[in-house]
């Protein structure tokens, strides 16, 4: 049974400072490996998606690696924000579009 | 780019009371639609996956006869709590495949509180 972790659970930061997410996975026969920010009480907006052939994805200010052999993904968010304050998840996708999210890591970037 | 419309966002209910939920794709169309369930400060679990024209699939320890799932069209799925209870309180998202392409689209969930 594939199993996602987060680490931290939960990260305050000072405005400006680069952000460090990390997620690992234990069954590396993925397709993909998502990530998505969540506001509180709302839906998901998905932020990159890394295909199980990539081993990274940019946009903005945001990157995400994959290493698929050893379960694990990075998410880079450069240049923090207020604005950035959010839950991030990450999530393996396996067969049947199925996806396996982690526990999560609260952001707090502090103005 | 592809939208997916989930209402109710919140409802609040007396318990014994059901609740439906609708998860709507606007601009495609989704022979399957999955339902998540997210408890407080917990991650999203995968409850069930819905599929046009035929029974859903329930995950390990999802009561099939308490989330009853509808996905009577292409494009609208329907997720029914009967006899809620307060442990049921939760937040529900739904999602769907985008047509073509493998990234999923989540609906803007549903709060649900039974008091």
């Amino acid at each position: 049974k594939q199993e996602v972790t987060q680490i931290p659970a939960a990260l305050s930061v000072p405005e400006g400072e680069n952000l460090v997410l990390n997620c690992s996975f234990t069954d590396s026969a993925i397709y993909n490996l998502q990530w998505f920010r969540q506001d509180p009480g709302k839906g998901l907006t998905s932020l990159l998606l890394i295909q199980s052939s990539q081993r990274e994805q940019t946009s903005g200010r945001l990157n995400a690696s994959l290493d698929k052999s050893s379960g694990r993904s990075t998410l880079y968010i450069a240049a923090s924000q207020p604005g950035d304050s959010a839950t991030y998840l990450c999530a393996v996708e396996a067969a049947g579009n199925k996806l396996t999210f982690g526990g999560g890591t609260r952001v707090l970037v502090k103005p | 780019g592809a939208v997916v419309s989930q209402h109710p966002s919140w409802v609040i209910c007396k318990s014994g009371t059901s609740v439906k939920i609708e998860c709507r794709s606007l601009d495609f169309q989704a022979t399957t639609m999955f339902w998540y369930r997210q408890f407080p400060k917990q991650s999203l679990m995968l409850m069930a996956t819905s599929n046009e024209g035929s029974k859903a699939t329930y995950e390990q320890g999802v009561e099939k006869d308490k989330f009853l799932i509808n996905h009577a069209s292409l494009t609208l799925s329907t997720l029914t709590v009967t006899s809620a209870h307060p442990e049921d309180s939760s937040f529900y998202i739904c999602s769907a495949p985008g047509q073509g392409i493998e990234k999923l689209f989540f609906g803007s969930g549903t709060q649900l509180s039974v008091l």
